[in-house]
């Protein structure tokens, strides 16, 4: 079946530097896309969505960036802070399908001080 | 603002027993998820409410599994004669339209079944 997945499992980067997390969905009839950063042992927290029809979108310190063509997201987040440590998810739902929003597994993202 | 609580917070129970699990949304918010979160895993789908209308249920891994939102707020998943692989975390969302656009998450619910 179709669904949402992540590249990586897990990534490192240094407190102070930009973090690059990336998203492959395979559903080309997505309509709309959310990340989500979860911290142990709590619920998935948004962080910014974007739609189909958009290819970027901007909030605090992240942006989101949506290439249709070959089906990626991702989210920069720009200055790493120690807070920023938690597992990320992508998720997208298509508008008339399914209501609920498909996750991929999620990637972890450690910040080394 | 309160956003999306859950309760309990953790719940261990045997084999074969029934368990309910409560939330309340985000006041005002007329959309209603249950999401079902394997350790390790992302969260998958369970059930989905327009105020008290169910109208998706395509998740619900089996005809043990039953959630209701009678007047539109509170909701409640009940799983009955619970098994080993109901054990997970039972996460909860609102949004505040139709459709599923930003949806905000409750804590959680972790359930052991030993």
């Amino acid at each position: 079946g179709e669904s949402v997945g992540l590249h990586l499992p897990t990534l490192s980067v240094q407190e102070g530097d930009n973090s690059i997390i990336n998203c492959a969905y395979s559903n080309s009839a997505s309509d709309y896309f959310i990340w989500y950063k979860q911290e142990s042992g709590k619920g998935p927290q948004f962080i910014i969505d974007i739609r189909s029809n958009m290819d970027k979108r901007q909030g605090q310190r992240v942006t989101v960036l949506l290439n249709k063509t070959v089906k990626h997201l991702s989210l920069q987040i720009a200055a790493t802070q120690p807070g920023d440590s938690a597992v990320y998810f992508c998720a997208e739902m298509e508008f008339g399908g399914a209501d609920g929003l498909t996750f991929g597994k999620g990637t972890h993202l450690i910040i080394q001080p | 603002g309160a956003g999306v609580s859950q309760s309990p917070r953790y719940k261990v129970a045997k084999r074969g027993q029934d368990v309910a699990l409560r939330c309340d949304p985000i006041s005002g918010h007329v959309s209603l998820f249950w999401y079902q979160q394997a350790l390790g895993q992302g969260p998958e789908f369970l059930t989905y409410f327009q105020n008290e209308a169910q109208l998706d249920k395509s998740g619900l891994p089996s005809d043990r599994f039953f959630a209701e939102r009678p007047e539109g707020s509170v909701s409640t998943l009940k799983i009955q004669r619970t098994q080993q692989e109901d054990s997970a975390v039972y996460l909860c969302a609102s949004s505040v339209g139709a459709g599923g656009l930003e949806q905000y998450f409750g804590p959680g619910t972790r359930l052991t079944v030993t």
